[in-house]
C-alpha cells in the first residue's frame, strides 16, 4: 500500500533559520506527491505538488521541496523560517491523480521561536 | 481561486442524535469529493469517497451505516454520524475535485467541521 513517512513528529527552529522537514515514500513508482499546511483548527491548503515535471518544486511562502527518487524523498525545506509558518504540515501521497484521494502522513508540527 | 465551504465549523451534540455535516464547491462543481477525519494531533484519515449521483465508496473499516454519504448535486455532498457517540468526536474535513477549463484536476479543501459528542 501506498504511504509516506514523516520523520519528526515536532521540528522547532529558530525565527531566520532553515526549516526542514522530512517526508520519505514507499514505492517503486514514482507517485503525486503534496505538502500541506494546517493551521490550528482549520483545513488543509497546499504548499506544492510534484507531478513529475521537475524535480525541484516551488510552492507558496517561500517553501520549495525536492523530488529525489534514489533517496524516495520529498523533503520540504524554507531558506528563513517566519514565525507564522508555525502550524502542522503534512505530507501526502496519491498514485491516481493530482485530485485524487490522498493518503496523508502523520504530520510534523513547526515550532519557530525567537 | 477554488472556494470549498463546510458547515457547520464546529458542532456539539448529546449522544444518540445524528448530526449532518454539509461540503459545498462555491465556484465550482464537483463530482468527486472526499471525507476525511482527524483525530487531535494526528493525521487525515480518508473516510470515503464521494461521487455525484452514485454510491459512495468507503474506506476499510469505515461503517456507511454510521458514516451516511450524499452527493446529490454537483456542488453540495453531505456527512451524516448517525446515532453519534462520544468516540466519533473527531474533526472532519472534505475535499473537492475540480477540473479546471484546461482539464487539469485540482483538490480544495474545506476548513473543516469539529463534532463534539456529549
Amino acid at each position: 500500500a501506498q504511504s509516506v513517512t514523516q520523520l519528526g513528529s515536532h521540528v522547532s527552529v529558530s525565527e531566520g533559520a532553515l526549516v526542514l522537514l522530512r517526508c520519505n515514500y514507499s514505492s517503486s513508482v514514482p507517485p503525486y506527491l503534496f505538502w500541506y499546511v494546517q493551521y490550528p483548527n482549520q483545513g488543509l491548503q497546499l504548499l506544492l505538488k510534484y507531478t513529475s515535471a521537475a524535480t525541484l518544486v516551488k510552492g507558496i511562502n517561500g517553501f520549495e521541496a525536492e523530488f529525489k527518487k534514489s533517496e524516495t524523498s520529498f523533503h520540504l525545506t524554507k531558506p528563513s523560517a517566519h514565525m507564522s509558518d508555525a502550524a502542522e504540515y503534512f505530507c501526502a501521497v496519491s498514485y491516481t491523480g493530482t485530485a485524487s484521494k490522498l493518503t496523508f502522513g502523520t504530520g510534523t508540527r513547526l515550532q519557530v521561536t525567537l | 481561486g477554488a472556494v470549498v465551504s463546510q458547515h457547520p465549523s464546529w458542532v456539539i451534540c448529546k449522544s444518540g442524535t445524528s448530526v449532518k455535516i454539509e461540503c459545498r464547491s462555491l465556484d465550482f462543481q464537483a463530482t468527486t469529493m472526499f471525507w476525511y477525519r482527524q483525530f487531535p494531533k494526528q493525521s487525515l484519515m480518508l473516510m470515503a469517497t464521494s461521487n455525484e449521483g452514485s454510491k459512495a465508496t468507503y474506506e476499510q473499516g469505515v461503517e456507511k451505516d454510521k458514516f451516511l454519504i450524499n452527493h446529490a448535486s454537483l456542488t453540495l455532498s453531505t456527512l451524516t454520524v448517525t446515532s453519534a457517540h462520544p468516540e466519533d468526536s473527531s474533526f472532519y474535513i472534505c475535499s473537492a475535485r475540480e477540473v479546471s477549463s484546461s482539464g487539469a484536476n485540482v483538490l480544495t479543501f474545506g476548513a473543516g467541521s469539529r463534532l463534539t459528542v456529549l
